[in-house]
């Protein structure tokens, strides 16, 4: 079936740092979305890809929709504390009649 | 604007028992969907409305679940009766747009004792 493999599960970093976490499926997608969750919290967008190649900001946050449109990767630049989070890749199959799909996630902690 | 709005937030019953749950999307989303978040794991599907209309409910196990969403706003979920393993965060979410992403809203964390 159709699966998003993100990687990696987990991050330790310290602050300042640049992330970065990928995504990737043996399915063709059409779009791709990056969340972030926070504890107790529902998941929010941060960024949506449309198209091959496509690279998108949002501030210190840039993804990329891959050219095969099998994966994406998102970078956090300069990392703060309040990156902390579950960071959620997903998408929309090619033949996945409007479905969306979600990764596991990538949990990252940013050390003191 | 507000959110999409979940209650409850947490709840605690025992097994065997039912159990319902409550979202309110955003106004003119047409688009409503259910999702269920276990520990550690991303969101998965349950159900997806287009108005009043369940357009997607393949995930949805419908020996114990059942959902609706009257008037094509509001939508309820139903678990009966409830197993331990359905523990887990409930989470709704709308859209006006697939392509432009979900708003999810806060969740029901659902403990089943």
């Amino acid at each position: 079936g159709q699966q998003l493999n993100q990687s990696p599960q987990s991050m330790f970093i310290q602050e300042g740092e640049d992330v970065s976490m990928n995504c990737t499926s043996s399915s063709i997608f059409n779009t791709w979305l990056w969340y972030k969750q926070d504890p107790g919290e529902g998941p929010v967008l941060l960024i949506a890809l449309y198209k091959a190649g496509e690279l998108t900001s949002n501030g210190r946050l840039t993804a990329q929709f891959g050219i095969t449109r099998k994966d994406s990767f998102l970078n956090i630049s300069a990392s703060i504390p309040s990156d902390v989070g579950i960071y959620f890749c997903a998408g929309q199959p090619l033949f996945g009649n409007d479905k969306i799909i979600f990764g596991k996630g990538t949990r990252l902690h940013i050390l003191p | 604007e507000a959110g999409v709005v979940q209650s409850p937030r947490y709840k605690i019953i025992e097994k065997k028992q039912p159990v319902a749950f409550w979202c309110n999307p955003i106004s003119g989303h047409n688009t409503l969907y259910w999702y269920r978040q276990n520990l550690g794991q991303g969101p998965e599907l349950l159900i997806r409305y287009e108005n009043e209309e369940a357009v997607d409910d393949s995930q949805l196990p419908k020996d114990r679940f059942s959902a609706e969403r009257l008037k094509g706003v509001d939508s309820t979920l139903k678990i009966q009766p409830a197993e331990l393993g359905d523990s887990a965060v409930y989470l709704c979410a709308s859209s006006l747009d697939l392509r432009a992403g979900y708003t999810f809203g806060s969740g029901t964390r659902l403990t089943v004792v």
